[in-house]
């Protein structure tokens, strides 16, 4: 069974350009998380989809990012415009189960895309 | 205060040996505690949950939840040199929009000596 997979796997963008990052879940899995990293930073929350609803995008950091769930299969993240800030490594994880007090279900990540923006 | 705290290491320990890996979160509400595992390059991996107070024993990992002291470790016995990785410890709290978040530490970097 095929995991997470995210395209690309490092982008290089110029400040002020539009960036696309694209997660293809695991089949079946109807949460689709988001999560990124920045440099020295910790992974964090960005939102999180159940199948094509967001449930919660409380971590998105501002109105420059856009995700999508068209038909609650793959997810994309575009970032436009792009701003140095946004470096990091973006991960896509995705779970069958949405967890009550008992967690969220056992995530599965992706390997994650790296954006620089020069 | 930091939300999820790890020494970030390196920590070096020669194989065989045990490896200890510590956590301390902020959060008293927060409810799952969970370890990954991630190599350079890589995806986290998910190594052990743990959900109540005390040990959680599998096969050569042992995680231990003590919430009163808001603390999460990980210990690896016989630490073999493919347990060369960066640990993440993440805690699942409730958003208050909707659904549980993972909250990270920033990952204590383990590297088993030959």
């Amino acid at each position: 069974e095929a995991g997470v997979t995210q395209f690309p796997s490092h982008s290089v963008i110029e400040k002020g350009q539009t960036v696309t990052l694209r997660c293809d879940p695991i089949s079946g899995h109807d949460n689709l998380y988001w999560y990124r990293r920045v440099m020295g930073k910790e992974i964090k929350f960005l939102l999180h989809f159940v199948k094509e609803s967001k449930q919660d995008e409380s971590g998105m950091p501002n109105n420059r990012f856009l995700a999508e769930r068209t038909g609650g299969t793959y997810s994309t993240l575009k970032v436009q415009p792009a701003e140095l800030e946004d470096s990091g490594v973006y991960f896509c994880a995705s779970s069958q189960v949405e967890g009550g007090p008992r967690g969220t279900g056992e995530l599965f990540f992706g390997e994650g895309s790296r954006l620089t923006v020069l | 205060q930091k939300e999820v705290e790890q020494n970030s290491g390196p920590l070096s320990v020669p194989e065989g040996a045990i490896a200890s890996l510590n956590c301390t979160y902020s959060d008293r509400g927060s409810q799952s505690f969970f370890w990954y595992r991630q190599y350079s390059g890589k995806s986290p991996e998910l190594i052990m949950s743990i959900y109540s107070n005390g040990d959680k024993e599998d096969g050569r990992f042992t995680a231990q939840l003590n919430k009163a002291s808001q603390y999460v470790s990980l210990l690896i016995r016989d630490s073999q040199p493919s347990d060369s990785a960066t640990y993440l410890c993440a805690v699942a709290r409730w958003s208050g929009a909707g659904s549980y978040q993972l909250t990270f530490g920033k990952g204590t970097k383990l590297s088993v000596i030959p």
